[in-house]
C-alpha cells in the first residue's frame, strides 16, 4: 500500500504561500496523489490531485517531483479560511488517510 | 461541483437501539460510496466501501453485522449501526466518486452520533 509522511503542524502568515509538503515514497508509477483538507467538524473537502505533471486549480498548485517521491501543495494566498487540516493520500489508497497537516493561518 | 449529502447531521440514540445514516449524491451518479468514522482529534478511518446493486466490502476490523450497508441506488447508500453502543459514538463520514470520473473522493458534511 502506498503510503504518506506529513509534517503534523504548519503556520502560515496571512496572505503568504502555504507549503505543504507530503511524501509518499512507495507510490506507484500509475498511481494518482490526491490532496483534501478537513476544516473542523466537517467533511473533507477535495482539493486537487495530479499523476505527474504539476497542476494547478482555483484552490491551488501541486508540484510533484520528478521521481515522484514526493510532492508539495500550494496555497498561494492563504487566508484565515484555510486553515484546516491537510491531508494527501497515494494512489489507489486514497482512501487511507494519515494523520495530515494542521495548517494555522496566522493574522 | 459535485454535491454529497448527508441525513441526519447529528443524532442521539440510546445504547441498544439502532440508527439509519443516509449518504446522497446529489448532481453525479456513484456506483461507489464509502464510508469513514472519525474519533475525536485522530483522522478517518475507511469503514467499508458501499457498490451499487451488491454487497459491500469492509475493512478488516469493522463488524459488518454491526455496520449495515445498503447501496440501493446509483445516489443513495446507507449505514445503519445496529445494536448501538457508547464506544459507537463517531463522526460518520460518506464518500462518493463521480462514475464519469476523474476519480477524486467528494465527502459528505459527515453525522455526529451519540450514544447513551
Amino acid at each position: 500500500d502506498a503510503k504518506t509522511t506529513q509534517p503534523p503542524s504548519m503556520d502560515c502568515a496571512e496572505g503568504r504561500a502555504a507549503n505543504l509538503p507530503c511524501n509518499h515514497s512507495t507510490i506507484s508509477g500509475n498511481e494518482y496523489v490526491y490532496w483534501y483538507r478537513q476544516i473542523h467538524s466537517q467533511g473533507p473537502q477535495y482539493i486537487i490531485h495530479g499523476l505527474k505533471n504539476n497542476e494547478t486549480n482555483e484552490m491551488a498548485s501541486l508540484i510533484i517531483t520528478e521521481d515522484r517521491k514526493s510532492s508539495t501543495l500550494i496555497l498561494p494566498h492563504a487566508t484565515l479560511r484555510d486553515t484546516a487540516v491537510y491531508y494527501c493520500t497515494g494512489g489507489g489508497n486514497q482512501f487511507y488517510f494519515g494523520t495530515g497537516t494542521s495548517l494555522t493561518v496566522i493574522p | 461541483g459535485a454535491v454529497v449529502s448527508q441525513h441526519p447531521s447529528w443524532v442521539i440514540c440510546k445504547s441498544g437501539t439502532s440508527v439509519k445514516i443516509e449518504c446522497r449524491s446529489l448532481d453525479f451518479q456513484a456506483t461507489t460510496m464509502f464510508w469513514y468514522r472519525q474519533f475525536p482529534k485522530q483522522s478517518l478511518m475507511l469503514m467499508a466501501t458501499s457498490n451499487e446493486g451488491s454487497k459491500a466490502t469492509y475493512e478488516q476490523g469493522v463488524e459488518k453485522d454491526k455496520f449495515l450497508i445498503n447501496h440501493a441506488s446509483l445516489t443513495l447508500s446507507t449505514l445503519t449501526v445496529t445494536s448501538a453502543h457508547p464506544e459507537d459514538s463517531s463522526f460518520y463520514i460518506c464518500s462518493a466518486r463521480d462514475d464519469r470520473g476523474p476519480y477524486e473522493q467528494y465527502f459528505g458534511p459527515g453525522t455526529r452520533l451519540t450514544v447513551t
